[in-house]
């Protein structure tokens, strides 16, 4: 079945670049997506690609896809306070609505 | 106008109770979802409408009933919840519910059983 993996845990130092890295098996897989939550709050839709795309940027938040590997990541330049939460990798299979979501990586920020 | 929003932001209910969640778009989607997440762990769909039919449910017990009065409103019945039911309970919208839409989540609804 599909399966998308995270690794849990990333601290960065308040300015320098964080890339949270994201693995999926579902080779159909069409889109891909980063979702943003903040502590007691819902998802918020950060960034997607396709999957015929290798990049895409937009403002701070690069998205590298390597489909040969499945291999995605999430760079977020000039890490803020502000960009602290977890971050959902998620891959829709292309045969219906479910999106399969990661566990999340808890980006934490050092001063 | 990306928004998506949920009532009550928090709900306690004992086990005997009945409650609803209510969630709402006015993005003109004809896709909406219910999710559930437990804490530390992704979000697990739970229902799909689209063009206000269920189309998906993900195995769900009965306790939960989902309702879709029309395409901007999108319901979460709730009877004899069991604790282990407490969790955020999100709901979000697509365009007509096809794979390669986004999904817009709302900020979700946390339940607390007792």
């Amino acid at each position: 079945g599909e399966d998308v993996e995270q690794s849990l845990f990333l601290s960065v130092r308040e300015g320098d670049s964080s890339v949270i890295n994201c693995t999926y098996t579902d080779s159909s897989s069409t889109y891909l997506y980063w979702y943003k939550q903040e502590p007691g709050a819902g998802l918020q839709l950060l960034t997607y690609i396709f999957s015929n795309m290798d990049m895409k940027q937009d403002q701070r938040l690069t998205v590298l896809l390597n489909k040969k590997d499945k291999h995605l990541s999430l760079r977020i330049a000039d890490t803020q306070t502000g960009d602290s939460a977890i971050y959902f990798c998620a891959e829709k299979n292309s045969s219906a609505s479910k999106i399969i979501f990661g566990s999340g990586t808890r980006l934490s920020i050092r001063p | 106008d990306t928004e998506v929003t949920q009532t009550p932001k928090h709900l306690v209910m004992g086990m005997t109770n009945k409650k609803s969640l209510k969630c709402e778009q006015h993005m003109g989607h004809r896709a909406m979802y219910w999710y559930k997440q437990k804490a530390k762990k992704p979000p697990e769909l739970m229902f799909v409408y689209s063009y206000e039919k269920l189309s998906i449910n993900e195995s769900v017990p009965s306790r939960f009933s989902p309702e879709c009065p029309n395409s901007s409103l999108l319901n979460l019945h709730l009877h004899a919840l069991q604790p282990e039911d407490s969790a955020l309970y999100l709901c979000a919208s697509s365009q007509e519910g096809q794979y390669q839409e986004t999904q817009y989540f709302g900020p979700g609804t946390r339940l607390l059983v007792l």
